[in-house]
């Protein structure tokens, strides 16, 4: 049972280079999202989607898009990369968005040089 | 403004003793709090969770506490093993979960 899958692992960027973050869950859920964890902030939530076909911004949405292409995928592109962008990112799914455990991928490590 | 925080970045126990994490809220429509712990390299992964109508929730060694009115909330492990050094975040949501910096737990042999 893999649960939340996120593709690559880690991926180094130039600025101003494009990417996408691929995630996809196989538990059904309804609710997805995209965080970012820097030292010492703990996570910061970027872009969710409540459900399929829905999606709004987070705490810290500036730089990203996201899509959520079907139930059990969800992508976070990042159009012209940034240094500041240069973080963890984590995608975590919920049966439902309010009041329910997230379960999370293992994320991506982004470097932006 | 950060509306979750773990103030304690480090805590360092020996084997089978008792570890406590704490974690202050500012937000009081909070009503839901979870607490994940992760490994170095893995994503966070849920540990325990309480909602505000009540003030404890026990699960094998660990044990979250709730004090609404001083918008306090603690984790205990007891007893503490090698397998849970690690970070332990604390979150807390009406709706989307807010996040603490973390604390990175240390267990001594």
């Amino acid at each position: 049972n893999a649960g939340v899958t996120q593709t690559p692992k880690f991926q180094v960027l130039k600025t101003g280079q494009s990417m996408t973050l691929q995630c996809a869950q196989d538990m059904n859920h309804n609710s997805m999202y995209w965080y970012r964890q820097d030292p010492g902030m703990g996570l910061r939530l970027i872009y969710y989607s409540a459900s399929e076909g829905t999606t709004d911004k987070g705490e810290v949405p500036n730089g990203y898009n996201v899509s959520r292409l079907n139930k059990r995928e969800f992508s976070l592109r990042l159009e012209s990369a940034a240094p500041s962008q240069t973080s963890v990112y984590f995608c975590a799914s919920s049966q439902y968005y309010s009041n329910q455990p997230q379960h999370f991928g293992d994320g991506t490590r982004l470097s932006i040089l | 403004d950060q509306q979750v925080k773990q103030n304690s970045p480090s805590l360092s126990v020996q084997e089978g003793r008792i570890s406590i994490l704490n974690c202050d809220y500012t937000n009081s429509m909070f009503d839901y709090f979870l607490w994940y712990k992760k490994y170095p390299a893995e994503g966070p992964t849920f540990l325990i969770s309480i909602s505000s109508i009540k003030d404890k929730n026990e699960d094998g060694r660990f044990t979250v506490f709730l004090n609404k009115s001083a918008k306090h909330l603690s984790l205990h492990i007891v007893p503490s093993q090698p397998g849970d050094s690690a970070v332990y975040f604390c979150a807390a949501s009406p709706l989307l979960l807010s996040f603490g910096a973390g604390t990175t737990v240390t267990v001594r042999a």
